[in-house]
């Protein structure tokens, strides 16, 4: 158990829907990262939260926000889906600083129908 | 972006065997991890090297650091059918400011 917790686990919906994701770091960890990972690829970086504030972006869509809240949880909000939304979606957390591990959830399974 | 680059993409092997996976990457790093993920599920982290070390062991992982080079390799020794899984490498930092950049993985399948 790497201590964060995303959920849900699984979440089928249409397109042109609208879905939130939702984690909790480990206890003690500031930074949040949210990853999307699709079929048998690698990890695209999305976004990075550090104490409420975000920290760096990577290739997330305009149609994806996110935010952190003064108890540290994250939500990833996905809006007007795609078929190609389709992926698994990680959230991991770290504490501040270079050379730390980052804890990874167990992720959630998004379907998009 | 992603700047670590994984090699190969996939590799089968019997168990008993050595398996030997390399990281490539592209600008100047602090350190680099390897990362472990069974099938759909989330990473786990196996091991860290510093960019001042040049190799690094933990149990039956050896992991080595060529900076000249930009390159890193994992080693698992004596591999087991429960090693099988993706194998990623992550570095630190890049234009986006990233803590952690992930490589596409290797695929390891370890046969029984």
């Amino acid at each position: 158990d790497s201590g964060v917790t995303q959920t849900p686990k699984h979440l089928i919906t249409a397109t042109g829907q609208r879905v939130t994701l939702r984690c909790s770091p480990r206890s003690g960890d500031l930074s949040v990262y949210w990853y999307q990972q699709s079929l048998d690829q690698g990890l695209q970086f999305l976004i990075q939260y550090y104490n409420g504030e975000e920290r760096a972006k990577g290739n997330i869509l305009e149609r994806f926000s996110a935010q952190q809240f003064p108890d540290l949880h994250s939500e990833l909000n996905l809006s007007s889906l795609e078929l190609g939304d389709s992926a698994l979606y990680f959230c991991a957390s770290s504490v501040e600083g270079q050379g730390v591990e980052a804890f990874f959830g167990q992720g959630t399974r998004l379907t998009v129908v | 972006s992603q700047q670590g680059e994984e090699d190969p993409q996939a590799l089968s092997i019997q168990e008993g065997e050595n398996a030997t996976m390399n990281c490539s990457y592209k600008t100047s790093i602090n350190n680099l991890q390897w990362y472990r993920q069974n099938s759909g599920r989330g990473l786990v982290h196996l091991i860290l090297i510093r960019s001042n070390e040049r190799e690094k062991h933990s149990g039956r992982l050896r992991v080595t650091l060529d900076t000249s080079k930009k390159s890193s390799s994992l080693l698992i020794t004596a591999s087991r059918a429960a090693d099988t899984a993706s194998y990623f490498c992550a570095t630190d930092g890049d234009n986006y400011g990233q803590n952690f950049v992930f490589g596409p993985g290797t695929r390891l399948s370890v046969l029984p």
